[in-house]
């Protein structure tokens, strides 16, 4: 099984400013095995970034995937308010597909 | 659009089962694995299985082999996932979400189900 870790587990960052966030796997694997979500309450996880680096349609450019390996990131650029959710990295390129824990951000 | 609506909360029993649905429209059923994702209190999203609504073949975590059991009814393009032996640690948003490329099940999940809150207590 391939471990998903994020870090960190909060963000707190202020509007305008940029948000980092941190998706290591146990395994090497191919970027294009990567995707972001992003979930607020009460509402179902919305997909951010797939292939590691592409943006699903409607995403603003503020959000943007990158690396390589076995360490990914998702930047937020001119964090917003409606941007505080808990981002989640998915693996799928092999079964189980997991998850890492989330990265709660904060946008004061 | 590409649209997964389920069915709606359920309480339970420890040892009971539920069982969940997850109607899909705007696109071709049969083209596009659904996989099943949970989110416990406290958790982080977790994978339970997937099925390809094309042939009815299914794949489970191994966590949830022998109490989980996914099918399909191509007649109405609903999916569903029933869960045996509950206990209170499957207490969770039981999501449902489509493979988005057709015909595999190496791909990103777009769009989800809503959520379908299972609460398990005595």
């Amino acid at each position: 099984e391939i471990v998903v870790t994020q870090s960190p587990g909060t963000l707190s960052l202020s509007a305008g400013e940029r948000a980092t966030l941190s998706c290591r796997t146990s395994q090497i694997i191919s970027n294009i095995y990567i995707a972001w979500y992003q979930h607020k309450p009460g509402q179902a996880p919305r997909l951010l970034i797939y292939g590691g680096s592409s943006r699903a349609t409607g995403i603003p450019d503020r959000f943007s995937g990158g690396g390589s390996a076995t360490d990914f990131t998702l930047t937020i650029s001119r964090l917003e308010p409606e941007d505080s959710a808990v981002y989640y990295c998915h693996q799928y390129a092999s079964g189980p597909f997991t998850f890492g824990q989330g990265t709660r951000l904060e946008t004061k | 659009q590409v649209q997964l609506v389920q069915s709606g909360a359920e309480v339970k029993k420890p040892g009971a089962s539920v069982k969940i649905s997850c109607k899909a429209s705007g696109y071709t059923f049969t083209r596009h694995y659904v996989k099943w994702v949970r989110l416990a209190p406290g958790q982080g999203l977790e994978w339970v299985g997937l099925i390809d609504p094309g042939d009815g073949a299914i794949n489970y975590a191994q966590e949830f082999e022998g109490r989980v059991t996914m099918t399909r009814d191509t007649s109405t393009s609903t999916v569903y996932m029933e869960l045996r032996s509950l206990t209170v640690g499957d207490t969770a948003i039981y999501y449902c979400a489509r493979v988005a490329a057709p015909s595999t099940w190496y791909d990103r999940l777009d769009p989800w189900g809503q959520g379908t809150l299972v609460t398990v207590s005595s």
